[in-house]
């Protein structure tokens, strides 16, 4: 069945430091790929997607590309501040007709000032 | 637009009690799910939902149980709680299958 592996966790890092989070999938088919990001106390909210192969997603400075050949989605963000610090989640669906997103285990960040 | 709600936000129930967990979306939005998140394990989908009328089980069901009546409204329901349900749960929803997940704040629930 489709499955993500996360990098584990936790990650601690200084502001202004350079943040990479590996994400790796299984899946049959074209899988539509995401990072969805929780603030502390809140619920999940979509960060980035990428719906096909090479496409990169990017937002808030964050940015992931869709990299069929090696069925990866690692998520990066050149310059982190206090406020990025969160639980991060890549996940994935098989797209159009599949309802369900299959998630990894997040992987903690906490960046400091 | 509220978006997705949930109520309560935090629960404490006893071994054996039985409770229902609210979750309401104003984006007219046809699927919905219920999540638990664990920690330290990601979240696992429970329940999903279609379309009113129509809900199937996901990855946990056991010891759960849903409904939607209404395309807004979509309960979950512990019938026996016991503590293996100690945990948070999320609802979600979307337009599409496939597309971006909206999820509410989340309910915190303890069983002692």
């Amino acid at each position: 069945g489709d499955s993500v592996t996360q990098m584990e966790g936790p990650v601690t890092l200084s502001e202004e430091a350079f943040l990479t989070i590996n994400c790796t999938y299984t899946a049959t088919g074209y899988p539509s790929l995401f990072w969805y990001v929780q603030y502390p106390g809140e619920g999940l909210q979509l960060l980035l997607k990428a719906t096909k192969a090479d496409d990169k997603g990017s937002n808030k400075g964050f940015e992931a590309t869709y990299r069929k050949e090696t069925t990866s989605f690692h998520l990066e963000k050149g310059s982190v501040q206090v406020s990025d610090s969160a639980v991060y989640f890549c996940a994935l669906t098989r797209g159009v007709g599949d309802y369900k997103l299959s998630f990894g285990a997040g992987t903690t960040v906490t960046v400091r000032a | 637009n509220a978006g997705v709600t949930q109520t309560p936000k935090f629960r404490i129930l006893k071994i054996g009690q039985s409770m229902t967990l609210q979750c309401t979306q104003d984006m007219n939005h046809n699927y919905m799910y219920w999540y638990r998140q664990d920690p330290g394990m990601g979240l696992k989908l429970i329940y999903y939902s279609v379309g009113a009328g129509i809900t199937d089980k996901g990855e946990v069901p056991n010891g759960y149980n849903v409904s939607r009546s209404t395309t807004e409204d979509f309960p979950l329901r512990l019938e026996l709680a016991a503590p293996s349900q100690t945990s948070v749960y999320f609802c979600a929803s979307t337009l599409a299958g496939g597309d971006e997940q909206f999820f509410g704040p989340g309910t915190r629930l303890t069983v002692l």
